[in-house]
């Protein structure tokens, strides 16, 4: 079974500074997926960033880039210029290659610092 | 993008009655659905995969007699909470696959918060 680790239960960063979630995942499988949600106060999960394990290039979407280790199994996700709209909970995870049941980490509380 | 619609957004129910929670896709049609339960503070755990036309997929330890899922159409999944107990006390989200080849991406409803008292 896949699993996701996500070892930093809380982060805080200042406002406009950058900041760095971990996360590792562990998986037999050679295709397959791996996202970054934020979910904030609202409880709404909001897809950030995804990632394809076929594809060397890591993704980015405007201040958000992972750097993505396929044979470390290393997933993190980099927040640039962080703002104070970006404080929420983020969850690291694991989806098997045409399979969207997904695996999620167990979060990090990121707080912005004004 | 895709809009996923969950129906209520809270319910509070006494101990032994029934909830149903509705799962609806907006805007697509979704062959696959998935439930998942997130405790406060915890991450979501998935409790089954629903599939249009066919009986649920449940992961272990849930229990599918207490968890009903029914998956009629391409855009609606339900879940009912039987006899509902205190322990089922918990924030519950579905999800929704988008039909087609691209199927990369899974789309949340808001998500229902139930509370058993």
């Amino acid at each position: 079974a896949q699993t996701v680790t996500q070892s930093q239960p809380e982060m805080s960063v200042q406002e406009a500074e950058t900041v760095t979630l971990s996360c590792t995942y562990d998986t037999s499988e050679s295709d397959y997926y791996l996202f970054w949600y934020k979910q904030p106060p609202s409880r709404q999960m909001i897809l950030v960033i995804r990632q394809e394990a076929y594809k060397q290039q890591n993704a980015t979407e405007n201040r958000f880039s992972v750097n993505f280790q396929k044979a470390a199994k290393s997933f993190s996700l980099k927040i640039s210029d962080s703002q104070l709209g970006d404080a929420a909970m983020y969850f690291c995870a694991y989806g098997d290659f045409g399979n969207e049941k997904l695996t999620f980490g167990t979060g990090t509380r990121l707080t912005i610092i004004p | 993008g895709a809009v996923v619609s969950q129906h209520p957004s809270w319910v509070i129910c006494k101990s032994g009655t029934s909830v149903k929670i509705e799962c609806r896709s907006l805007d697509f049609q979704a062959t696959t659905m998935f439930w998942y339960r997130q405790f406060p503070k915890q991450s979501l755990m998935l409790m089954a995969t629903s599939n249009e036309g066919s009986k649920a997929t449940y992961e272990q330890g849930v229990e599918k007699d207490k968890f009903l899922i029914n998956h009629a159409s391409l855009t609606l999944s339900t879940l009912t909470v039987t006899s509902a107990h205190p322990e089922d006390s918990s924030f519950y989200i579905c999800s929704a696959q988008l039909l087609g080849p691209m199927n990369t991406e899974a789309f949340f409803g808001q998500g229902t918060r139930l509370t058993v008292v």
